[in-house]
């Protein structure tokens, strides 16, 4: 079956960094993508990765290593308004997203 | 703003009724979306429309029924849904289908649906 595994909760301080890790069993790879979700609101889009390696985007990050099945975003210079559920989704041969449960990240003053 | 709206927001029904969610996207994508959100759960992706089509049809319950009279338009119809149904009701859109990085999708608010 198809799998995405993700930590269903982690906690950081302000200004720190986080990093949340992202593990998939998939049939087949057409990309994995990261998307933001705060409570009561839609999941928006962060980052899109297809190929192994580091995307940087500001103070956040994703990296890939299709070899492994494994991605992490990566969170700098930790706000309040970070706090949030990071998803991590893999689209596979079908071209279906494949999503984790999210983690639910809680940024400490 | 996203580009995806949906409405209404909320909506509390019974078992016995029948309603409609709404999806409109205003960003010119050709492929939407409807997805189930349950709490701690992973998104359960329900229907796929590409250009007008239905290409996905993940085994959903046929009380639920969508239609997509235009690539702009997403309607969700419900009818003698059961408790175990109510979730958040997401809508997305994207470029294409299978489109690499082009098949982006952008989500809408979603509908918190209540089933008495």
């Amino acid at each position: 079956g198809q799998n995405i595994d993700q930590p269903t909760e982690m906690t950081a301080t302000e200004g720190a960094i986080v990093q949340i890790n992202c593990t998939y069993q998939t049939s087949g790879f057409n990309g994995l993508f990261w998307y933001q979700q705060h409570a009561g609101e839609a999941p928006t889009f962060l980052s899109y990765n297809v190929l192994d390696g580091l995307e940087e985007k500001g103070r956040f990050s994703s990296f890939l290593s299709r070899s492994k099945g494994y991605s992490y975003l990566l969170l700098k210079e930790l706000q309040m308004k970070d706090s949030a559920s990071y998803l991590c989704a893999v689209e596979d041969s079908n071209y279906q997203l494949i999503w984790g449960a999210g983690t639910k990240l809680i940024i400490k003053p | 703003e996203t580009g995806v709206t949906q409405t209404p927001r909320h909506l509390v029904m019974g078992m016995t009724n029948k309603k409609s969610l709404k999806c409109e996207q205003h960003l010119g994508h050709n492929a939407m979306y409807w997805y189930k959100q349950s709490a701690k759960k992973p998104l359960e992706l329900m229907f796929v429309y590409n250009f007008k089509e239905q290409t996905e049809n993940n085994s959903v319950p046929s009380r639920f029924s969508p239609e997509c009279p235009n690539s702009s338009h997403l309607f969700l119809h419900l009818h003698t849904l059961q408790p175990e149904d109510s979730a958040l009701y997401l809508c997305a859109s994207s470029q294409v289908v299978g489109g690499g990085g082009t098949d982006t999708q952008y989500f809408g608010p979603g509908t918190r649906l209540t089933v008495l």
